[in-house]
């Protein structure tokens, strides 16, 4: 249980354009997903959070214009890097809150690693 | 401000036993993950702990102190696979909802 899909797991774009990653809890509703990123040899660093139904809460310094999200359903949230950069290549990873025998807890999707020309 | 700080890197033998400690100063606390990460690849849930003591699972343990802000991930008969990101992370519970906040991570290398 509480597995978490991304797509694509992998995406080279040129500069300028916009890239899409999805990311669905498979087995489980989550009320709230999260969008990390993660520069080599660093650690996660949380963008925002979203709720369903409502609009992201971004974390300080990051361009909500730049980085849309969308909760459409219990089950899906996207990021879509708009107008991508050589420097928005990273490794974005997202996760879904499950709530489990009292305790939240975070599951991870197995990422996808942005490499923008 | 928030601040977790943990070992950059470690080397332990297979077989042995290391121990990774964490450290913590952050406005609120609701809670501690441990994850593990192995490179290229996304995190996964370890264990969990919201009160002092010690929880056990298997080869993995982790120990939580409140009062000093520490934690640590006990990993028994090392095995070559265990060499991976070790990733403490930290509830907020103040803002958005179960908010992590993570450590830089410990990069554990286990040699034969």
């Amino acid at each position: 249980g509480a597995v978490v899909s991304q797509h694509p797991s992998r995406v080279i774009c040129k500069s300028g354009t916009s890239v899409k990653i999805e990311c669905r809890s498979l087995d489980f509703q989550a009320t709230t997903m999260f969008w990390y990123r993660q520069f080599p040899k660093q650690s996660l660093m949380l963008m925002a959070t979203s709720n369903e139904g409502s609009k992201a809460t971004y974390e300080q310094g990051v361009e909500k214009d730049k980085f849309l999200i969308n909760h459409a359903s219990l089950t899906l949230s996207t990021l879509t890097v708009t107008s991508a950069h050589p420097e928005d290549s990273s490794f974005y990873i997202c996760s879904a809150s499950l709530l489990a025998g009292g305790t939240d807890t975070q599951y991870f999707g197995p990422g996808t690693r942005l490499t923008v020309l | 401000g928030q601040n977790i700080d943990q070992p950059t890197e470690m080397t332990a033998t297979e077989g042995a036993i290391v121990q990774i400690n964490c450290t913590y100063q952050t406005s609120g606390f609701n809670g501690l993950f441990w994850y593990q990460q192995h490179a290229g690849e996304a995190p996964t849930f370890l264990s969990y702990n919201v009160l002092d003591g010690l929880e056990e699972k298997g080869r993995f343990s982790s120990f939580l102190s409140r009062s000093k802000g520490y934690s640590y991930l006990l990993l028994k008969e090392l095995q070559m696979k265990d060499s991976a990101s070790y990733l403490c992370a930290v509830r907020d519970p103040g803002g958005a909802t179960n908010k992590l906040i993570f450590g830089t991570g410990t990069l554990l290398a286990v040699q034969p």
